[in-house]
C-alpha cells in the first residue's frame, strides 16, 4: 500500500513551458485535492475532485487545469508556467464520508518542488 | 481575516520541554479539528484529530479544543529532537457536497538536544 504518490519529485521549467503533475492513490479514496504550499501562506487549495470525472475550483485555481479520468489518478496541468507558480505542490486524498470521522481526513503525498525561471 | 490563524514561529525549545502550539479560527461552523506534522521536504501527516471541545490525549501529545473561544492547542510533553518539524492546524466543515478543509500556515518547531 503506497498511499499517495506524486510524480515528478522535482522540476525546473522556463517561463511559458507546460507540464503535468501526476498524483496517484491506492486507497480507493473518492476525493482528491491539489494544494500549493508557499512560505508564510500555508497550504492553499488549487483544485479538487469529488469523484472520477469531476473537478472543482479551489482557492487559487488560475493558471492551472486538472483532470480526473480515473478514480486513482488526479492530474494537475500548467499550460504556460509563470515564475509565480514556483512552489511546492501537494496532492491529497480522502474518503467521502459526510458524517465525518478520522477516516475522513486527508492523506498527503510527498510533494513536487517546482521552480519556474 | 484568514479563516485560520497560526503563529509561524519559529519556536526553539530544549529537549524535554513542554511545547504549546496554538491556532485561532473565525468560523464557528468548523466542526472537526486536526493537527498535522510536516517534516522538512515531506508531505503533512495526520497527528491528532478531534471533533469536540475538551482534551484528547495520544501518548506525549494532547490536543485541546475550546469552541467557545475558537481556539485550539497542541501540547507536546517531554519533547524530543525527532519532534522537530512544522506543525499545521487544520479544520473541516461538512457540507452537502463534501468536506472543506482549512489550514493554518504552520509553526516551525526545533527541539534542541
Amino acid at each position: 500500500n503506497a498511499g499517495v504518490t506524486q510524480t515528478p519529485k522535482f522540476r525546473v521549467l522556463k517561463t511559458g513551458q507546460s507540464m503535468t503533475l501526476l498524483c496517484a492513490q491506492d486507497m480507493n479514496h473518492e476525493y482528491m485535492y491539489w494544494y500549493r504550499q508557499d512560505p508564510g501562506m500555508g497550504l492553499r487549495l488549487i483544485h479538487y475532485s469529488v469523484g472520477e470525472g469531476t473537478t472543482a475550483k479551489g482557492e487559487v485555481p488560475d493558471g492551472y487545469n486538472v483532470s480526473r479520468l480515473k478514480k486513482q489518478n488526479f492530474l494537475l496541468g500548467l499550460e504556460s508556467a509563470a515564475p509565480s507558480q514556483t512552489s511546492v505542490y501537494f496532492c491529497a486524498s480522502s474518503f467521502r464520508i459526510l458524517t465525518g470521522g478520522v477516516t475522513d481526513t486527508q492523506y498527503f503525498g510527498p510533494g513536487t518542488r517546482l521552480t519556474v525561471l | 481575516q484568514k479563516e485560520v490563524e497560526q503563529d509561524p514561529g519559529p519556536l526553539s525549545v530544549p529537549e524535554g520541554a513542554i511545547v504549546s502550539l496554538n491556532c485561532t479560527y473565525s468560523n464557528s461552523a468548523f466542526q472537526y479539528f486536526m493537527w498535522y506534522r510536516q517534516y522538512s521536504r515531506k508531505g503533512p501527516e495526520l497527528l491528532m484529530y478531534t471533533y469536540s471541545s475538551g482534551n484528547k490525549e495520544d501518548g506525549r501529545f494532547t490536543a485541546q479544543v475550546d469552541k467557545s473561544s475558537k481556539y485550539i492547542s497542541l501540547f507536546i510533553r517531554d519533547s524530543q529532537p525527532s519532534d522537530s518539524a512544522t506543525y499545521l492546524c487544520a479544520m473541516k466543515i461538512l457540507t452537502n457536497t463534501g468536506n472543506q478543509f482549512y489550514f493554518g500556515t504552520g509553526t516551525s518547531l526545533t527541539v534542541i538536544p
